[in-house]
Formats: C-alpha cells, sequence, structure tokens
C-alpha cells in the first residue's frame, strides 16, 4: 500500500495563501488522493480529492505533480478558522478504504 | 439533510458496564464506518458495513460489538472495556461507489 509524508506542523498567516504539501511516492495509477481535515473537537471534514488534474473547489484547490508522487493542498486566503489537522489519504487495503496518516497541524497566526 | 448524528456526545463507563454508541443518517448513504481516535492521533478504522452488513473488520477486540439494523442507523456496543479502549468513536458513511465520507462529531469515550 502507498504511504503518505506530511509535515508535522506548519504556520500561516491571516489571509496569505497555504501550501500544505504531501509526498506519496508509492501511489497507484489508479488511486484518487484525498484531502481531509479536523478543526478542534470535530470529526474530519472533507476538503478536496484528484486523480491526476488540479482540482478546484469552494474550500481548496489541490495542485497534483505530473507524476503523482505529490500534491499539495492550497488554501487561498487562510482564517482562523482554518486552523485544523490536514490529513491527505490514500485508499489502503484490499477493500481501497480512506486510511489516516499523521497529517499536518496548520496553525493560523492573526 | 446533510449530517451524521452520533450520541451521546460523552460516555464514562465502568469496567463492567454495557452501553452503545449510536449513528444515524438521513442521507441515503449505503456504507457506514467506525473509526477510534486516541488523543493527538489520526483516526484508526475499526469497522465497516456496506448495504447492512460487515463488509470489514480490522482486527477489533470482541468488547467492541457493531451493529447495523438498517441503512440509516449504526450501533456500537461495548462491553468490558478497559481504561485504554478511552477514546473518541466516529461514525461515517458514504454513497455507494463514492469515497467521499461524512464524519458525525464523535462520542468521547472515557472508561474508569
Amino acid at each position: 500500500d502507498a504511504k503518505t509524508t506530511q509535515p508535522n506542523s506548519m504556520e500561516s498567516n491571516e489571509e496569505e495563501p497555504v501550501h500544505l504539501p504531501c509526498n506519496h511516492s508509492t501511489i497507484s495509477g489508479t488511486d484518487y488522493i484525498h484531502w481531509y481535515r479536523q478543526l478542534p473537537s470535530q470529526g474530519p471534514e472533507y476538503v478536496i480529492h484528484g486523480l491526476t488534474s488540479n482540482v478546484n473547489n469552494r474550500m481548496a484547490s489541490l495542485a497534483i505533480a505530473e507524476d503523482r508522487k505529490s500534491s499539495t493542498l492550497i488554501l487561498h486566503r487562510a482564517t482562523l478558522r482554518d486552523a485544523a489537522v490536514y490529513y491527505c489519504i490514500l485508499p489502503r487495503g484490499s477493500a481501497r478504504q480512506l486510511t489516516f496518516g499523521s497529517g499536518t497541524q496548520l496553525t493560523v497566526l492573526p | 439533510d446533510t449530517e451524521v448524528t452520533q450520541t451521546p456526545k460523552h460516555l464514562v463507563m465502568g469496567m463492567t458496564n454495557k452501553k452503545s454508541l449510536k449513528c444515524e443518517q438521513h442521507m441515503g448513504h449505503r456504507a457506514m464506518y467506525w473509526y477510534k481516535q486516541k488523543a493527538k492521533k489520526p483516526p484508526e478504522l475499526m469497522f465497516v458495513y456496506s448495504y447492512e452488513k460487515l463488509s470489514i473488520n480490522e482486527s477489533v477486540p470482541s468488547r467492541f460489538s457493531p451493529e447495523c439494523p438498517n441503512s440509516s442507523l449504526l450501533n456500537l456496543h461495548l462491553h468490558a472495556l478497559q481504561p485504554e479502549d478511552s477514546a473518541l468513536y466516529l461514525c461515517a458513511s458514504t454513497s455507494s461507489g463514492a469515497n467521499v465520507l461524512t464524519f458525525g462529531a464523535g462520542s468521547r469515550l472515557t472508561v474508569l
């Protein structure tokens, strides 16, 4: 199964863009890359997912490297409410279930 | 309704008690999940139900017993738990064929 590697923590200033990296060098060709975030005292929340092309939605953008060995979650203007643990997730196991890695704790500074 | 509702939000139980955690969704999702999350750790998959049948059991001890009485409800029955089972228990659901999970807020369990 492919493994994801993320920095343990990152800081950003409020209203500035944030780029959260994820390495997944052993990803298979058909696996989607998923991002979830978990705000304090809440369950995880879906952010975005993609396969090969860059993806945009109202929450964020996902930039996927051409070789698919890495991806970057982009928050265009961080707010204090974006402070959370961000998880980059790949499907694992024969049933291709989403399995969480350690994630990145994002701190947004006012 | 786009929510997964978990009850109770908090539960304290002794090691000899029997209790249950409940999860409900009305989004028509046919797959439902239990995850366990210890403090400062990522969620760990415990069980998956697909079309009300248990499809995945991640080698969870038998003191945790899941039940899916219908497509909207998922229970986790707890018996003879240990203090190390204290954690946040998260329920999630997804529509069949998709892989976008909707999580509840969790039930925080403390075992004394």
